[in-house]
């Protein structure tokens, strides 16, 4: 059983542009839910998806947007990115009658 | 005031030691408790999930939860290399987890 998994792992962006990352949820969740790590920080929750509608968002501006898919992957696009956006960005998914989130490896956004 | 507050460490320990790992948190009305923890650019690993006041063991973890004084303990017994990670406090708040900043641990062969 394949646990979350993200692609890609490792992502070089300069300012200004647009990157879309992806998600595919552990067999069997319906939830998923993004968060940003900097260097040195804890996770910070970005938003969750479930029946492929948002239905929570941290406190993240309107340049981060996400997706999800029928079969309940996701995708996490930011716009006119910031130095400041680099980050590792982690995916985690739950099922809808559990609380426990696992998380995926995260891909590792660099913004030159 | 962060909800979820840990002091970030690095903490050193010999191999074999009892380590202690501590977390404070603000908001009352934190029902879960969780550990995990993260290697070095890998994602955070759930080690312990705990929902009421208590200790709960798993091993040579426990972790122990005190709502009176709004504290987290987690207790690594029997220390090794392999435990050195960066360990995550966290809790649950409407279907969002809320991290403290991890604290970094070193077991020394």
């Amino acid at each position: 059983d394949a646990g979350v998994t993200q692609s890609p792992t490792h992502l070089i962006k300069t300012r200004g542009q647009q990157v879309t990352l992806r998600c595919s949820p552990k067999s069997g969740h319906d939830t998923v839910s993004w968060y940003q790590q900097a260097l040195g920080q804890g996770p910070q929750f970005i938003f969750q998806y479930y029946e492929e509608e948002e239905r929570q968002r941290g406190n993240f501006p309107d340049r981060f947007s996400g997706h999800q898919f029928p079969n309940y992957s996701s995708e996490l696009n930011v716009n006119a990115l910031l130095l400041g956006d680099s980050a590792l960005y982690l995916c985690a998914s739950r099922d809808g009658s559990q609380e426990t989130q696992y998380f995926g490896p995260g891909t590792r956004l660099l913004v030159l | 005031q962060k909800e979820v507050e840990q002091d970030p460490g690095p903490l050193s320990v010999p191999e074999g030691a009892i380590v202690s790992l501590n977390c404070t948190y603000s908001n009352s009305a934190f029902q879960y408790f969780m550990w995990y923890r993260q290697y070095s650019r890998k994602g955070p690993e759930l080690l312990m999930y705990t929902y009421s006041s208590g200790n709960k063991e798993d091993g040579r973890f426990t972790a122990q939860v005190d709502k009176s004084s709004k504290y987290i303990s987690l207790f690594i017994r029997d220390s090794q290399p392999s435990d050195s990670a960066t360990y995550l406090c966290a809790s649950n708040r409407d279907d969002k987890i809320i991290f403290g900043k991890g604290t970094r641990l070193h077991i020394l062969p």
